[in-house]
């Protein structure tokens, strides 16, 4: 069974600090999302990474992709009040090719 | 994503009720996914459905838990004599094609089902 871990599950940082979320899986696969979610709202996919060292940046946020470590990091620059929400990264099953098996989460709070 | 409705978007019933949980998948998407949330943790696969098709049930509760999709109208999550524990955000997500996730995929805003 395909199990997804992240750490921490909570991150209290200060503006315009760098933190690093972590990612582990527990078996083979290709496909990595990472998603945010805001309080009482639905998620919001923020990358895709398909390949062993996968790099995607947008903004303050960069992921990156070791398949054969399976791990997938979510690096924040300079931390802003605004990235405070809770982080998933999600694996896809290659079993089934249909279902995401999500991490626990990681909840960031970004004080002034 | 706005694409993506379900309704209601809260829903309180008593022990023993049963709930209907809506979803609406974006038009043209005919793959539908239903995960479960508890209070802080991460979504949880239930079933995976397409129209008039169950796919994968393998997450779903073997008792009291239902799905289907019909060839016409949203898809329908039905749990039966609720109790307590079932209180959770239940969320769908359509895609338009087997595995496609990303932002192909979206998730609609949720259910909060509160068990009182």
């Amino acid at each position: 069974e395909l199990k997804v871990e992240q750490n921490p599950l909570f991150l209290s940082m200060q503006e315009g600090k760098n933190y690093t979320i972590y990612c582990n899986y527990s078996t083979t696969s290709d496909r990595l999302y990472w998603y945010r979610q805001d309080p009482g709202k639905s998620l919001e996919s923020l990358f895709v990474l398909l390949s062993n060292g996968a790099v995607k940046q947008e903004g303050r946020l960069m992921a990156s992709l070791d398949t054969k470590a399976r791990l997938s990091t979510l690096h924040i620059t300079a931390a802003v009040h605004d990235l405070s929400a809770t982080y998933f990264c999600a694996v896809l099953n290659t079993g089934t090719a249909s279902k995401l098996t999500f991490g626990t989460g990681t909840r960031l709070q970004v004080t002034l | 994503n706005a694409g993506v409705m379900q309704n209601p978007r809260h829903l309180v019933r008593r022990r023993g009720q049963e709930a209907r949980l809506r979803c609406s998948p974006v038009k043209g998407h005919s793959h539908v996914y239903w995960y479960r949330q508890l209070p802080e943790e991460g979504l949880k696969f239930m079933v995976y459905l397409q129209k008039e098709n169950i796919i994968d049930e393998s997450g779903m509760p073997k008792e009291r838990f239902s799905a289907e999709f019909p060839k016409e109208g949203p898809s329908i999550l039905r749990i039966q004599q609720v109790v307590r524990g079932d209180s959770a955000a239940y969320f769908c997500a359509s895609s338009p094609a087997l595995g496609v996730w990303g932002t192909e995929a979206f998730f609609g805003q949720g259910t909060r089902l509160t068990v009182v």
